[in-house]
């Protein structure tokens, strides 16, 4: 079964604090991994797709990597404007269309 | 171009009442999706409709319907309300994900805030 695993579930950051949140997992054939941010009351806002190991991308403050059993999505000097919800989903061979998500990670940055 | 756009925002209804979401994109997406995102679940999907006329399952599809009959339009209905389908709902839709990777993204509507008393 496929099933992505999202860590830690909330952070806590200073303003300037550098820290990366992890998504793992394990899937018949990733076809695409995807992350999204979420602000509390609206819908998912899209950030990135990756789709091979060793792929990177950055926007702004934020850098998403990708190997072939995680992701990781670093915040380099986050400002209090980067707290959100961060989500992580993949397509794979087996759920065709579907995005499969995981439970997101919680981020604070306070000033 | 608005995107992906949710009615209503908010509903409350009591047990056994139906009722119909509407969501709309002016993207020319072919694809379009209902999710609901529950507290510790993440978002889970409930039905998926791969162009005009067509609907399928998602992982979550009991005590819902859905109809594409337009394709800029996707609707999704419960025909009787329970306390277990109070959540959030949200659509989303994408061009082409079986097709060139520049076109599988899904864009998220607002969401819609049912409750069922």
């Amino acid at each position: 079964e496929d099933q992505v695993t999202q860590s830690p579930e909330a952070l806590r950051l200073q303003e300037g604090e550098s820290s990366s949140l992890n998504c793992s997992y394990t899937v018949s054939g990733l076809r695409g991994l995807f992350w999204y941010r979420q602000d509390p009351g609206k819908g998912p806002e899209f950030l990135f797709t990756l789709y091979s190991a060793g792929e990177e991308k950055e926007k702004e403050r934020l850098k998403a990597t990708l190997t072939k059993k995680e992701s990781f999505l670093h915040i380099t000097a986050p400002k209090p404007e980067d707290s959100a919800t961060y989500l992580c989903a993949v397509r794979t061979n087996q759920a065709g269309t579907a995005l499969i998500f995981g439970k997101g990670t919680t981020l604070s940055v306070s000033s | 171009n608005a995107g992906v756009t949710q009615t209503p925002k908010f509903r409350v209804l009591k047990t056994g009442q139906s009722m119909t979401l509407l969501c709309a994109q002016d993207m020319n997406h072919e694809y379009m999706y209902w999710y609901r995102q529950d507290p510790g679940m993440g978002l889970r999907l409930i039905h998926y409709s791969v162009g005009e006329g067509t609907t399928a399952k998602g992982e979550v599809p009991d005590g819902y319907n859905v109809s594409r009959l337009k394709k800029q339009n996707f609707l999704l209905g419960l025909e009787s309300a329970a306390p277990s389908q109070t959540s959030v709902y949200f659509c989303a839709s994408s061009y082409d994900p079986s097709g060139d990777r520049s076109t599988d993204t899904q864009y998220f509507g607002p969401g819609t805030r049912l409750t069922v008393l």
